[in-house]
């Protein structure tokens, strides 16, 4: 199965600042999810992505997928306190995909302080 | 539409005592997942069931741990006899397979805690 290796583990910056978080692999993923999960929320999916060097934007948030498709990484502009949360990176469990469930990273620990 | 709906959202329990979880999945849904949250461990899979079918079962830990869905609007994670290792958050999860993306919908979890 795909491990998944998230970086930082905990990021605390101030409003207004950018930042960016990290997912890896020794495998080649067949596509990518990045979820968010707020205290006391289960997960929630923030975007796919499936083409190397493929990048999406969802408002201030910029995922981008690598070249050789091992890694990832999301953006965030001018991060807001609505932004606090843990992000997690997901792929499927199997090189082929499927629907067979997904592996997760461990996560980012997002806070941002008013 | 309603989301995945978990029940109970707290339980708090002593060591040895018999745990029931349960699950409601989003309609039309073909496929439900049970996973366990830690901080040590994060997002574990412990089991997935496709059309009611149990298919892969690797991921529970130890013959403490069942899981049934008897129907398609409904599944049960059971843990007799409880462990203080077991308390974790158990989310449960529902997708439909389109195109082989795997999106997961999560349920709210179950916290546990095992005195």
């Amino acid at each position: 199965t795909q491990l998944l290796e998230q970086s930082p583990q905990f990021l605390s910056i101030q409003e207004g600042e950018n930042l960016t978080v990290y997912c890896n692999s020794s495998s080649v993923f067949s596509s990518l999810q990045w979820y968010r999960q707020e205290p006391g929320e289960g997960p929630v999916l923030l975007v796919t992505v499936v083409t190397g060097g493929e990048v999406k934007k969802l408002k201030r948030l910029t995922f981008q997928f690598g070249d050789a498709r091992k890694d990832s990484s999301l953006h965030i502009t001018a991060a807001q306190p609505g932004d606090t949360g843990l992000y997690l990176c997901a792929s499927p469990r199997w090189p082929g995909g499927g629907a067979d469930g997904l592996t997760f990273g461990k996560g980012t620990h997002l806070i941002i302080q008013p | 539409d309603a989301g995945v709906i978990q029940s109970p959202r707290h339980e708090v329990t002593e060591m040895g005592q018999e745990v029931t979880l349960r699950c409601k999945p989003i309609s039309g849904h073909d496929y439900l997942f049970w996973y366990r949250q830690t901080m040590m461990r994060g997002l574990e899979l412990l089991i997935y069931f496709n059309n009611n079918v149990p298919i892969d079962d690797s991921g529970m830990p130890e013959d403490r741990f069942s899981a049934k869905m008897p129907n398609a609007s409904f599944s049960t994670l059971k843990i007799q006899p409880s462990e203080p290792r077991d308390s974790a958050v158990y989310f449960c999860a529902s997708s439909f397979r389109t195109g082989g993306t795997g999106e997961l919908f999560f349920g709210e979890g179950s916290r546990l805690t095992v005195l």
